[in-house]
């Protein structure tokens, strides 16, 4: 089936270090999602990409979907303690519409 | 406004005793799913439904089950068959014209 692997698994920045992830597949997906959860918490929408090659910026976030459509990135520029938390990649199951796919996620800790 | 709301947020119990999470949606969203995460870890699908009075198992459906009688909820019950019910669970939903989800806030259970 669809898998969505994560890397890293796991960050430790000190505030102020620009932050790089990333998501990939071995399917190809016509939509990108990025989701972060802060502790405790339910995961919110940072980022939705629908289009190859997009570059899109959210405040210090900026997601890209892949060329290939295997993969997408997520940068946080500038860090702060309330960058804590755990980012989520998401696609749409190619066969089930109402499906999303979701990465295992990369846990952020930024040190103040 | 509308959202999804889940409750209690903290939930304790003994051992051997059923539970039942609260999940209900405002959104006017046809399906909904439940997710267990553990600490640490990514997001695990028990249930979902795409229709009322329809639900489908998800990848680690035992010892869970659910109901959806109505639209705007989609309660979860823990069973005593679940060997290992501390989690934090995460109840979402889906609209029919986007692919991205909306959680809850969570349910954090503690089994003693």
């Amino acid at each position: 089936g669809q898998q969505l692997n994560q890397s890293p698994q796991s960050m430790f920045i000190q505030e102020g270090e620009d932050v790089s992830m990333n998501c990939t597949s071995s399917s190809i997906f016509n939509t990108w999602l990025w989701y972060k959860q802060d502790p405790g918490e339910g995961p919110v929408l940072l980022i939705a990409l629908y289009k190859a090659g997009e570059l899109t910026s959210n405040g210090r976030l900026t997601a890209q979907f892949g060329i290939t459509r295997k993969d997408s990135f997520l940068n946080i520029s500038a860090s702060i303690p309330s960058d804590v938390g755990i980012y989520f990649c998401a696609g749409p199951h190619n066969n089930a519409g109402n499906m999303l796919t979701f990465g295992g996620g990369t846990r952020l800790m930024v040190k103040p | 406004d509308g959202g999804i709301t889940q409750s209690p947020k903290y939930l304790f119990r003994k051992e051997g005793q059923n539970v039942t999470l609260s999940c209900e949606q405002n959104l006017n969203h046809d399906a909904m799913y439940w997710y267990r995460q553990d600490p640490g870890q990514g997001l695990r699908l028990i249930y979902y439904s795409q229709i009322v009075n329809d639900f489908q198992k998800g990848d680690i459906a035992e010892g869970y089950s659910v109901s959806r009688e109505k639209k705007e909820s989609f309660p979860l019950t823990v069973t005593s068959a679940q060997k290992n019910p501390t989690a934090f669970y995460l109840c979402a939903s889906k609209g029919a014209l986007w692919y991205g989800y909306t959680f809850g806030s969570g349910t954090r259970l503690t089994v003693v």
